[in-house]
Order: structure tokens, then C-alpha cells, then sequence
């Protein structure tokens, strides 16, 4: 089957200072873009979206960059807390509804307290 | 429900032996999709259905694995002469329409040991 990642790259941070976790895509059509957390045990929980339309949208404490010229998506979170230790995955996806929502690798986001 | 709900949280099995994950999607959301997860690993693809279109199959490991969703709501998926290489979490999400807009509701999954 199609398989997203084989031992998760994690990004190790101190708590209070902001994390970047990036993404590259890898279908030029796609125009609709997610981020999802996930945490032990739990299935993957939508944080933010973004459409092609837009370069930059945020959230409370979460910015979502797109690059479509390189295909490249990225997910900072300002003032990482403990809480926010987990796998981080992005998802793209037509708007109109042309495929299947591809999902990335995923990112291990560890917070030092 | 409020959510997708997938049961059992967990299964244990013996080799060889059949088993069968249910999975109920949000009322009213069409598109149904499987996933499976190893520890530590990303997401395998492995089924989508949406409204009453055929499924996409394109990401079933092999003929053991087996997917059908009953009027368009509760999704049932079933593995054939369990081998431990099944062992993982498997994951269903739903979404309202075809194209995942504002996301999909991931269920907790279903932890599948093969002993």
C-alpha cells in the first residue's frame, strides 16, 4: 500500500521557544493543505488548514506557511509547550475533490521542559 | 455520534485466525477512509470509500485484507489469516464530502496485536 514514513524525524526543542516542523508535498495540483496532530494512543486531530490561495494563515499559536513554488508547507508553533509534544503530519488534498488525501511523513515534535 | 468511533480499542489475536474492525463515521459525513499504523511509523493508505462510488482498494496490502461499508455509514474491515506483520493500529477518519475540507475526524483506532 502507499506508505507515509519509516522511522519519524523528530525535532527536539526547549519549551518557550517556537517550533518549525516542515512538509514537502508532492502533487503540484494539489490546493487544499492540512496539518494534523498526534498524540499516544489517540488517532490524528485536525490543527489547521490552508488553501492554495493563501501563502500564510494563522491560528491561536500555530502559522501555517505555504511555498507552492517548491511544493513546501510548514507549521510553526509559538511558545512550544509540553503539550505539544507529538507526531505531526501534513495532508494535501484538491479542493474539488480530484484524489485521495495524501498524508506525509510525519515529524515527532519532542518538547524539553 | 460526536465522533468516529472504532471498536474493539483493542485485539489480540492468534495467527492464522480472522479478525473484523468496525468503524462508525460521523453521522452524514460520505467519505469513509482506512489507515494503518505501526509503531513509531506514518500513515499507510490502505482503502477510501466516498458516497456510492466503488472503493478505492489501491492501498490493501494483500487479498487478506478486505473492506466494506454497509449504507454508506458503518465500515467494517477484515483480515484474513492474521500474520504478525498485521500487527498495528488501524486508523479510521471521516469527512464530510469527498475532499476532506476543514479535515478529517480520525477515530482512536483499533490496536491489532497478531501473537
Amino acid at each position: 500500500g502507499e506508505s507515509v514514513g519509516l522511522h519519524l524525524p523528530t525535532l527536539s526543542v526547549q519549551e518557550g521557544d517556537n517550533s518549525i516542523i516542515n512538509c514537502a508535498y508532492s502533487n503540484s495540483a494539489s490546493d487544499y493543505f492540512i496539518w494534523y496532530k498526534q498524540e499516544s494512543g489517540k488517532g490524528p486531530q485536525f490543527i489547521i488548514d490552508i488553501r492554495s490561495n493563501m501563502d500564510k494563515r494563522q491560528g491561536q499559536r500555530v502559522t501555517v506557511l505555504l511555498n507552492k513554488t517548491v511544493k513546501h508547507l510548514s507549521l510553526q508553533i509559538a511558545a512550544t509547550q509540553p503539550g505539544d509534544s507529538a507526531v505531526y503530519f501534513c495532508a494535501e488534498n484538491m479542493a474539488a475533490g480530484g484524489f485521495k488525501t495524501i498524508f506525509g511523513a510525519g515529524t515527532r515534535l519532542f518538547v524539553k521542559a | 455520534g460526536a465522533g468516529v468511533s472504532q471498536s474493539p480499542s483493542n485485539k489480540v489475536t492468534e495467527k492464522g485466525k480472522d479478525v473484523e474492525l468496525r468503524c462508525d463515521p460521523i453521522s452524514g459525513h460520505t467519505a469513509l477512509y482506512w489507515y494503518r499504523q505501526s509503531l513509531g511509523q506514518g500513515l499507510e493508505f490502505l482503502i477510501y470509500f466516498q458516497g456510492n462510488s466503488a472503493p478505492d482498494k489501491s492501498g490493501l496490502p494483500s487479498d487478506r485484507f478486505s473492506a466494506e461499508r454497509t449504507g454508506g455509514s458503518v465500515s467494517t474491515l477484515t483480515i484474513q489469516r492474521t500474520q504478525q506483520e498485521d500487527s498495528a493500529v488501524y486508523l479510521c477518519a471521516s469527512s464530510l464530502g469527498r475532499t476532506g475540507l476543514y479535515g478529517y475526524t480520525f477515530g482512536s483506532g483499533t490496536r491489532l496485536t497478531v501473537v
